[in-house]
């Protein structure tokens, strides 16, 4: 069965510095991979999705993911982060349905 | 753009009441999915479709029902509200047959209380 694990349910940065956002997951086929945004009192939007070809995808917002195979990691990164950018982050693994980690709310300061 | 609609954003019932959470898309898409999100579980899954008439239990399915008549509308019941179904009720549809890798469109939430 396919599994998803977010490692940290909140991750606090400063305005301008990087942004890391970890997820591991485990499949026993090709998984196809995604990364949801959620801002408060909305529901999920899209970031990126790994399905095949390229392993770094490249998302809206300035968000990109590299998919590792060797280490199972789909790992969000943004080189800079804004403000804007606070907000809760679900990674998944899709299995005709989706399975969703649990979620990591990122904070941003000034 | 695909388009999910949900019936109400926020919702406030009484114990034993019956509560109908309505969904709507409008990209004709042949799946849809109800999700409950509570802070530090996720989202868990309710209640799947494949199709017209069809339902899937998913992870959570105690407490509640669904009904499919048609394509675009796929409704949540909960036959008699609990306080325990206080939550963020998420619809969410994609194409069928894996088509698109299986992504899910989601709709704005209805965040329930019940008193």
């Amino acid at each position: 069965a396919q599994s998803v694990t977010q490692l940290g349910s909140h991750v606090s940065v400063s305005e301008g510095a990087l942004v890391l956002l970890r997820c591991n997951y485990s499949s026993s086929v090709p998984p196809y991979l995604f990364w949801y945004v959620q801002y408060p009192n909305q529901g999920l939007q899209l970031l990126l999705k790994y399905t095949t070809g390229a392993t770094l995808v490249k998302g809206i917002n300035g968000f990109e993911a590299e998919f590792k195979k060797s280490e199972t990691s789909f790992h969000l990164t943004k080189p800079s982060a804004h403000m804007s950018d606070a907000a809760e982050y679900f990674c998944a693994v899709s299995d005709l349905k989706l399975i969703f980690g649990t979620g990591t709310r990122l904070q941003v300061f000034p | 753009d695909v388009k999910v609609t949900q019936s109400s954003r926020y919702l406030v019932k009484r114990t034993g009441e019956k509560v109908f959470l309505e969904c709507v898309q409008d990209m004709d898409h042949e799946n849809m999915f109800w999700y409950r999100q509570d802070p530090g579980l996720g989202l868990r899954l309710i209640y799947f479709s494949y199709d017209v008439k069809m339902k899937e239990k998913g992870d959570i399915p105690e407490g509640y029902s669904v009904s499919r008549e048609k394509k675009e509308r796929f409704s949540l019941i909960l036959e008699s509200a609990s306080t325990n179904q206080t939550s963020m009720y998420l619809c969410a549809s994609s194409l069928g047959a894996s088509g698109n890798y299986n992504e899910q469109f989601f709709g704005p939430g209805t965040r329930l209380t019940v008193l």
